[in-house]
């Protein structure tokens, strides 16, 4: 059964800090690794990967993937309030199945 | 662009009674996905359709819970009879591919939260 584990399950972090997360995952024919952030209700879609090695940015935020360790980490430098959120991983598979982890609730203190 | 819409944003039932929930998808996009989220988990996909077709429902409780998507636009999600472990938010998502042998981001509708009573 595939399946991802994400950890830790949550944090809590002063802003200005660093922090990482971690994704594992045993998915049959992966194709892709997304990062979603979800704050309220709906995800919001932050990186795909699909090669192992390079380094996707966006501002402070920034990801990584290895697929013969089978991983990815989801760095957030200089933490603000606004980051304060469930940040999801999910691997998708044949016709863009996305299986999900359970997430990594981050909270950010002033 | 217009982004994902769901219908209604919030419902309360009691089990054993009905619920339907609307998804309007990005216009263009062929692919829709409705996910069941609970709380303190990952959304889990329910049903995908590409166009006005089936292509993963192996994880719908058919017994209780049917989808279409007539004209391969927009979509309804059923419940019938409710349960109290249907209790969760349940998200719309579409993208613009969604082949055997592609990848595309999914963008997700606001959510609908159901509270079975």
């Amino acid at each position: 059964e595939d399946k991802v584990v994400q950890s830790p399950l949550s944090l809590v972090v002063h802003e200005g800090d660093t922090v990482t997360l971690n994704c594992s995952y045993e998915v049959t024919n992966f194709r892709s690794l997304l990062w979603y952030k979800q704050e309220k209700k709906a995800p919001t879609f932050l990186f795909m990967l699909t090669s192992s090695g390079i380094e996707k940015k966006s501002g402070r935020l920034s990801s990584i993937l290895d697929k013969k360790e089978l991983f990815s980490i989801l760095n957030i430098t200089a933490t603000q309030t606004g980051d304060s959120a469930i940040y999801l991983c999910a691997v998708a598979g044949p016709r863009n199945k996305l299986v999900f982890g359970a997430g990594t609730i981050l909270r950010v203190k002033s | 662009e217009a982004g994902v819409a769901q219908s209604p944003r919030y419902k309360i039932i009691e089990k054993r009674q009905s619920v339907a929930f609307w998804c309007n998808p990005i216009s263009g996009h062929a692919t829709l996905y409705w996910y069941q989220q609970i709380l303190g988990q990952g959304p889990k996909l329910l049903i995908q359709f590409q166009n006005n077709g089936v292509v993963d429902d192996s994880q719908l409780p058919k017994d209780r819970f049917s989808a279409e998507r007539l004209k391969g636009v927009d979509s309804t999600l059923k419940i019938q009879p409710a349960k109290l472990e249907d209790s969760a938010v349940y998200l719309c998502a579409s993208s613009l591919l969604g082949g055997a042998s592609s990848v595309a981001e999914q963008y997700f509708g606001p959510g609908t939260r159901l509270t079975v009573t």
